[in-house]
């Protein structure tokens, strides 16, 4: 079945650390998403990409960064620099459009701060 | 830039009809999305409107008028698997961006 695996879903880091969140898909969708949700709250950008080795930085980026070397992989580092990063991660994917096809996304990462 | 407005939170009773409302605020609009939220979980695709008018699909419904920049989701016969979250979206140049989010409860 096609879908997007995003892992760990549970990670503490610790002040100063760096960690890498992982996405992945096998939909075949060129477009890919990271979105961080704080409780209660909406899904803001953070980056997204439409093309391998391209990505553009969201409402959010400052803290974060990203890598797409592979169509399938897109992988979200929480750098020292952010410094409230706690909160709920969530990867998505979609075909190119104007529409919306509608976003498929993954069971997402819970990051907390120890 | 870009804003959606929803409610905080609605709650109703199981089989009653509730609509949630959004208002937004864009460059370059394509279409207003809707998805759903439970506690916890990833979001999920409910609908798509890129033109004027309502769209139904089972229970839920989506109506869309562009020239008031607002739309809205009407959920049917609520049932209390339908307590979630919900968000409407808007899609510009190439990314999703989202609303705050409704708390829907649907109570007994």
């Amino acid at each position: 079945d096609g879908g997007i695996t995003q892992s760990p879903k549970y990670l503490f880091r610790k002040e100063g650390q760096n960690v890498t969140l992982s996405c992945e898909q096998n939909l075949n969708h060129d477009a890919m998403y990271w979105y961080r949700q704080d409780p209660g709250q909406g899904l803001r950008l953070i980056y997204y990409s439409q093309i391998v080795n391209d990505f553009q930085k969201g409402d959010i980026a400052e803290g974060y960064s990203v890598s797409r070397e592979k169509k399938e992989s897109f992988p979200l580092t929480v750098t020292s620099a952010q410094k409230n990063p706690t909160a709920f991660y969530l990867c998505a994917s979609s075909p190119l459009s104007d529409r919306d096809y509608g976003y498929t996304f993954g069971s997402g990462t819970r990051l907390t701060v120890v | 830039g870009q804003s959606l407005e929803q409610p905080s939170e609605v709650t109703a009773v199981e089989g009653a009809i509730v609509q949630i409302n959004c208002t937004y605020q864009t460059s370059g609009f394509y279409g207003l999305s809707w998805y759903q939220q439970h506690d916890g979980g990833a979001p999920t695709f409910l609908s798509y409107n890129a033109l004027d008018g309502l769209e139904e699909t089972g229970r839920f419904s989506s109506f869309l008028s562009r020239s008031d920049s607002y739309g809205y989701l009407l959920l049917q016969e609520l049932q209390m698997k339908d307590s979630a979250s919900y968000f409407c979206a808007v899609k510009n140049e190439g990314k999703l961006i989202f609303g705050q989010g409704t708390e829907l409860s649907v109570k007994p």
